[in-house]
């Protein structure tokens, strides 16, 4: 079965540090784009942060720059995110997702997010 | 960055009615990179559309997606039970990606 398990949410304060993993399971890992996206309870999506297969690629939005940074071991087929300098907008449901990329660079092909894991939850408060 | 406005925000209608729902970007989307997600309450967001019309593994024929550049339409022909949800679309042709506010499509 095509799974991914996220974990490592928890309650943190302000300015501390979590680390998100996120489990894959059932498919060739190390060939797919990666994503973690989030949502506040109630509230719409926003993408976080994406990876390349291999790992050499990565992406933020503005608001994580520099205080997230996304990760992958493909050797042990999981997805990380470290989350620094956290804050309260930082609270969210996180999800992982990943995403099949094909053709080579400059010229490639997107075929959307198919896979999700069900969320860990991060809560920033003091 | 390209901000995605869906409309409407609520769209009320019944089992067998066709729905009709809106993304517009604030600048054109590269090579059609826009996809359609359908959220229920308590899951993950599911793909439906990615490629602006092309539909992924699983998503039923009832579903089908138009536009190019600035105006995208996610239309579902006959709405079934299992439809109600709220559905968000998102552009991939530039960093960052972003999504739509979302529209919910309500009984």
């Amino acid at each position: 079965e095509v799974q991914l398990v996220e974990s490592g949410g928890g309650l943190v304060q302000p300015g501390e540090s979590l680390r998100l993993s996120c489990a894959a399971s059932g498919f060739a890992f190390s060939s797919y784009w990666m994503h973690w996206v989030r949502q506040v309870p109630g509230k719409g999506l926003v993408w976080v942060s994406r990876i390349d297969s291999g790992g050499s690629s990565t992406a933020y939005v503005d608001s994580v720059k520099g205080r997230f940074t996304i990760s992958r071991d493909n050797a042990k087929n999981t997805l990380f995110l470290q989350m620094n300098s956290l804050r309260a907008e930082d609270t969210a449901v996180y999800y992982c997702a990943r995403e099949w990329v094909g053709g080579t660079y400059p010229q490639l092909y997107y075929y959307g997010m198919d896979v999700w894991g069900q969320g860990t939850t991060v809560t920033v408060s003091s | 960055e390209i901000v995605l406005t869906q409309s409407p925000g609520t769209l009320s209608l019944s089992p067998g009615e066709r729905a009709t729902l809106s993304c517009r970007a604030s600048q054109s989307v590269s090579n059609r990179h826009l996809a359609w997600y359908q959220q229920k309450s308590g899951q993950s967001p599911r793909l439906l559309i990615y490629g602006a019309s092309t539909r992924a593994t699983g998503t039923p024929v009832r579903f089908s997606g138009s536009g190019s550049e600035t105006d995208f339409t996610l239309t579902i022909s006959r709405l079934e039970p299992e439809d109600f949800a709220v559905y968000y679309c998102q552009q991939y042709g530039s960093s960052p990606r972003t999504f739509g506010q979302g529209t919910k499509v309500e009984f």
